[in-house]
């Protein structure tokens, strides 16, 4: 079984500084999708960013990208140049090449303040 | 345009109550799916459907029951619900289901309570 594993409940960052939220994950499978959502207060699930675990290169969206190790199954999202926009829960999620299901951590809250 | 729309935006409904939920998408995608999210948890899946046919049903109970029309909409009947089901309601789409485009795409979800 899939389990995904994010050890930061809540984070705070000041407005333009940078911020890492930490997620590993264990799996025995070789081909995998690797995703970072936010959900504001608003509540809506959005895609921030996506990872597929053939891929050696990193992800980078705008100010979001992540470090993907995937011998320590780790999968890290940076975002830089932080904004109050970003203030959010973040998930990280886990996916197997053939399956649907998507498995979620349980959760980065984020704060950015002024 | 990756958007997924869903009414109503909350609910509140009781126990004896028969409401539905419902899910549409523009996107193409064949896949679509409902997901249960308690405050503060992350989302749980409840069903899949693909190319309008049920594939997962996460063994959720009877009282909520799914129907895909179209490959455009997917519902979710309510009825008889208890307290413990109050939660967000989401429904999520992507192109294919387990392919590798299989990113899914929320919609902004239904708030429901039940009293």
């Amino acid at each position: 079984a899939q389990t995904v594993t994010q050890s930061q409940p809540e984070m705070s960052v000041q407005e333009a500084e940078t911020v890492t939220l930490s997620c590993t994950y264990d799996t025995s499978e070789n081909n995998y999708y690797l995703f970072w959502y936010k959900q504001p207060p608003s509540r809506q699930m959005i895609l921030v960013i996506r990872q597929e675990a053939y891929k050696q290169q990193n992800a980078t969206e705008n100010r979001f990208s992540v470090n993907f190790q995937k011998a320590a199954k780790s999968f890290s999202l940076k975002i830089s140049d932080s904004q109050l926009g970003d203030t959010a829960m973040y998930f990280c999620a886990f996916r197997t090449g053939t399956a649907s299901k998507l498995t979620f951590g349980t959760g980065t809250r984020l704060q950015v303040t002024l | 345009d990756t958007e997924v729309t869903q009414t109503p935006k909350h609910l509140v409904m009781g126990m004896t109550n028969k409401k539905s939920l419902k899910c549409e998408q523009h996107m193409g995608h064949r896949a679509m799916y409902w997901y249960k999210q308690k405050a503060k948890k992350p989302p749980e899946l409840m069903f899949v459907y693909s190319y309008e046919k049920l594939s997962i049903n996460e063994s959720v109970p009877s009282r909520f029951s799914p129907e895909c029309p179209n490959s455009s909409l997917l519902n979710l009947h309510l009825h008889a619900l208890q307290p413990e089901d109050s939660a967000l309601y989401l429904c999520a789409s992507s192109q294919d289901s387990g392919g590798a485009t299989d990113t899914q795409y929320f919609g902004p979800g239904t708030r429901l309570t039940v009293l």
